[in-house]
């Protein structure tokens, strides 16, 4: 079946280290996300792209970047990574044209 | 930016009981989409509403589009433990992008 999956599930990490966080899909979707989760503050858009070279920033994108090589990967990576930065972060799909979205299962970072 | 407001920010019930969620967009809807939130686990896609108006019904949840496609609601009857979880509603601002409420958490009283 097809799925989405992030990589890792949990992580700890200091502060000031470069972080990335990993989403590979197979539903060959061009729309893929990047989502924080905070306590009040609902789903966040960090990054999104909607196919291969294309990244655009989302509401909350300092400190965070993306990168897009191929339809099936957008990996996140926290350039230095920051205490404000300890957050549960989703990756979601969606096929072109449609906004329904598929999550993976989530990392939850900790930032120490 | 379009902002997406959702009350509550919590509720508990006993089951049976039941629940309603309201969500309120600044900016007019193409569409709006709800996700289900189980504890520990990831949204999930529930429904999509895209007409003025629409009513749209799966077993014990209603969901409501306005006329004015800037607000919906979700309402559950006769609440079961199943239900627990957080419930968000989602706009796209343009695109395939998607801007979510902060969610309604619902615990429900055995």
């Amino acid at each position: 079946d097809a799925e989405i999956t992030q990589s890792p599930r949990h992580k700890i990490t200091e502060t000031g280290r470069q972080v990335t966080l990993a989403c590979h899909q197979t539903w060959n979707h061009n729309n893929m996300f990047w989502y924080r989760q905070d306590l009040g503050h609902g789903l966040r858009l960090i990054h999104y792209s909607y196919g291969v070279q294309d990244t655009n920033k989302g509401e909350v994108s300092d400190g965070y970047s993306v990168s897009r090589s191929n339809t099936e990967d957008l990996p996140l990576t926290l350039e230095s990574a920051a205490s404000s930065q300890t957050s549960v972060y989703f990756c979601a799909s969606s096929r072109t044209g449609t906004t329904e979205a598929f999550f993976g299962q989530g990392t939850r970072l900790t930032v120490v | 930016g379009q902002q997406v407001m959702q009350i509550p920010q919590y509720q508990h019930v006993q089951e049976g009981e039941d629940f309603t969620t309201y969500c309120n967009s600044s900016t007019t809807l193409s569409n709006i989409q709800w996700y289900k939130q189980r504890p520990g686990g990831h949204p999930v896609f529930l429904i999509q509403l895209v007409k003025s108006g629409e009513v749209k019904k799966q077993k014990r949840l209603t969901f409501q589009f306005g006329e004015a496609k800037k607000n919906s609601s979700l309402h559950i009857t006769a609440t079961q433990t199943t239900d627990v979880g957080t419930y968000f509603c989602a706009g796209p601002p343009s695109g395939s992008r998607l801007t979510f409420g902060e969610g309604t958490q619902l615990t429900v009283n055995p």
